[in-house]
């Protein structure tokens, strides 16, 4: 079972560029999530999604986009990178209350 | 907010011990509560799910109780191994009308020494 896949696995940006991170699961969840974690902040929500077509934002939103154009993907875009989005992002997926994370993308912006 | 707190943040403990890591949220209205492991640069793996309806949880050498009402749940771990060196988060998760919220709590940071 593939379960939650995130890509790339790692990244190094330069400040103003742009990228997505891609996240799919296999699972046919409605709910997906996407998080970064930083030293002494534990996990952040940036976006979450209850189902294609619907997201929202959560505790730290700004700077990113997102869009759920299907039940498997939800992709995570950085339209200009900043030096405070280096991190490592997690991308979840969830089923009556379950979470279930991907393996992670650690992104640096120089 | 539910806010989620764990302690201790870091536990050094000689192989074969027996161990109590303490998590505690402030809004008692969840849904489960997950345990999850992190090792170091590693993604989250789930430990153990206990519902709102439960006492406990049991996986192998981990059990998992939750008091909802006071508004703690404890990962007890039996005769720990090295490899259960990790950090250990709980999540309790909450259900409203626009879907799933989940909070984290910091993580106690374990070290088994051989």
């Amino acid at each position: 079972n593939a379960g939650v896949t995130q890509t790339p696995k790692f990244q190094v940006l330069k400040t103003g560029q742009s990228m997505t991170l891609q996240c799919a699961q296999d699972m046919n969840h409605e709910y997906m999530s996407w998080y970064r974690q930083d030293p002494g902040m534990g996990l952040r929500l940036i976006h979450y999604s209850v189902g294609a077509g619907i997201t929202d934002q959560g505790e730290v939103p700004n700077g990113y986009n997102v869009s759920r154009s299907t039940t498997e993907d939800f992709p995570l875009r950085l339209l200009s990178a900043a030096p405070s989005q280096t991190s490592v992002y997690f991308c979840a997926s969830s089923s009556a209350g379950e979470l279930f994370f991907g393996e992670g993308s650690r992104l640096t912006v120089l | 907010k539910q806010e989620v707190t764990q302690i201790p943040a870091a536990l050094s403990v000689p192989e074969g011990e027996n161990l109590v890591l303490n998590c505690s949220f402030t809004d008692s209205a969840i849904y489960n509560l997950q345990w999850f492991r992190q090792d170091p640069g590693k993604g989250l793996t789930s430990l153990l799910l206990i519902q709102s309806s439960q006492r406990e949880q049991t996986s192998g050498r981990l059990n998992a109780s939750l008091d909802k009402s006071s508004g703690r749940s404890t990962l007890y771990i039996a005769a720990s191994q090295p490899g259960d060196s990790a950090t250990y988060l709980c999540a309790p998760a909450e259900m409203d009308n626009y879907g799933q919220n989940f909070v984290f709590g910091p993580g106690t940071r374990l070290s088994v020494l051989p």
